[in-house]
Order: C-alpha cells, then structure tokens, then sequence
C-alpha cells in the first residue's frame, strides 16, 4: 500500500541534543511538508520541499533543519536552538497540483527529557 | 495573514443526530479549503476538497460548503455515528505566504457522538 512513514512514533531528547525525525513516501509525489501541531492548536508549517535538493522555510523554521537528497526522503533535524520543542511532527506529501490534497503520515511525539 | 478560526471547539451529539461544523477565514483570496479528520495520536486523514471555484463537495454522509465571499465553510455530517468520534479541521491554500501550496489551518473542533 501507498502511504507516508514516520519513525519513530515517539521520541525523546536530552537538553543539548539535536535529534532526527524520519519521513518516507512511496506515493511518488513532488512535494513534502513538515508541520508541528501544539495541544489544542492547528499545524504550523516548518518547512516544505518541492522537488529533490531544494526546499523552503515555512511560518516556525527557527530551530530546525531539513535536506531532500531523494524524491522520497524528507528528514527533520530538531537542533539544540529549538527551546521548545515539545510537540507532535506530522509529515506530509502530495503532488504539486492545487487541486490534489495533501496526505499526512501518523506523526512523530517529541518529548523532552 | 490568514487566519482560520473554527467554532466550537468541541461538540457533543447523541447517535443519530445530523450536525454541521463550522470554519471561517479571515481572508477570501484563497485557492482551495480542506477538511479533515484527527483521530487522537494520529495523522489527518483528508475528507473533502473544495476549490474557490466550486460551492459544495460531498462524500457519503459528508457535506462541505464553501462561501468565499463571506469567508465561512460548513461540514455537515449526516446521521452522525459514534465512529465520528474524533477532531475535525479546516484548512485554506492562499498565496498570503508566496508559496502557492502554504495550507493555514484552524485549531479544531473536537467532535463526541454518544451511542
């Protein structure tokens, strides 16, 4: 089955610590996205990709960092700079076509130790 | 910027009883709006899509509408079931950002249907 992969489900980090969230698609879209979602709030955009090799910061960057070496890869780094980052990832693909809708992974919870 | 405001937060319903959830923007220059369903610890799953140029969409017991003048959608949810049970969000693609595919999404309405 098609579908968007992210691993792990839960994950947990040091003060210090830069951690990694992985993001895999076999849906063979261009475009990939990564979102933060806070308790009783709507998703914030981080950073999104076009095509391999380019990509762009969204509405909350600060903190984080990504790369698209593959069309489907698309991982988020949560470096020591971001000071709150406590929150569920979502990742999300879709054909760069107005009219197709975006497809969302199960989401990454990120907690601090 | 675009805002996206969904009220009420939460609703409860008993098992049967048909209900519409409501999502209004604050700017109408937008290119489509989506639906979708949260289910707790999960993913969106996309319900429906409406394009600025369409009114409504439907999909089984769904019905979205779209007002773009007034800034408002509804999802009506016919014959509501206790599967139901879960957060419904909206969200607009606009151009406010630059970024043609940006989606500004509304915090939620978190939605019990009790059998």
């Amino acid at each position: 089955d098609g579908g968007i992969t992210q691993s792990p489900k839960y994950l947990f980090r040091k003060e210090g610590q830069n951690v990694t969230l992985s993001c895999e698609q076999n849906l063979n879209h261009d475009a990939m996205y990564w979102y933060r979602q806070d308790p009783g709030q709507g998703l914030r955009l981080i950073y999104y990709s076009q095509i391999v090799n380019d990509f762009q910061k969204g509405d909350i960057a600060e903190g984080y960092s990504v790369s698209r070496e593959k069309k489907e890869s698309f991982p988020l780094t949560v470096t020591s700079a971001q000071k709150n980052p406590t929150a569920f990832y979502l990742c999300a693909s879709s054909l760069w076509d107005l009219r197709r809708p975006q497809h969302f992974g199960d989401g990454t919870r990120l907690s601090i130790l | 910027k675009q805002e996206v405001t969904q009220i009420p937060a939460a609703l409860s319903v008993p098992e049967g009883e048909n209900l519409v959830l409501n999502c209004s923007f604050t700017d109408s220059a937008i290119y489509n709006l989506q639906w979708f369903r949260q289910d707790p610890g999960k993913g969106l799953t996309s319900l429906l899509l409406i394009q600025s140029s369409q009114r409504e969409q439907t999909s089984g017991r769904l019905n979205a509408s779209l007002d773009k003048s007034s800034g408002r959608s509804t999802l009506y949810i016919a014959a509501s079931q206790p599967g139901d049970s879960a957060t419904y969000l909206c969200a607009v693609t606009d151009f406010s950002s630059g970024s043609a595919r940006q989606l500004t999404f509304g915090s939620g309405t978190q939605l019990t249907v009790l059998p």
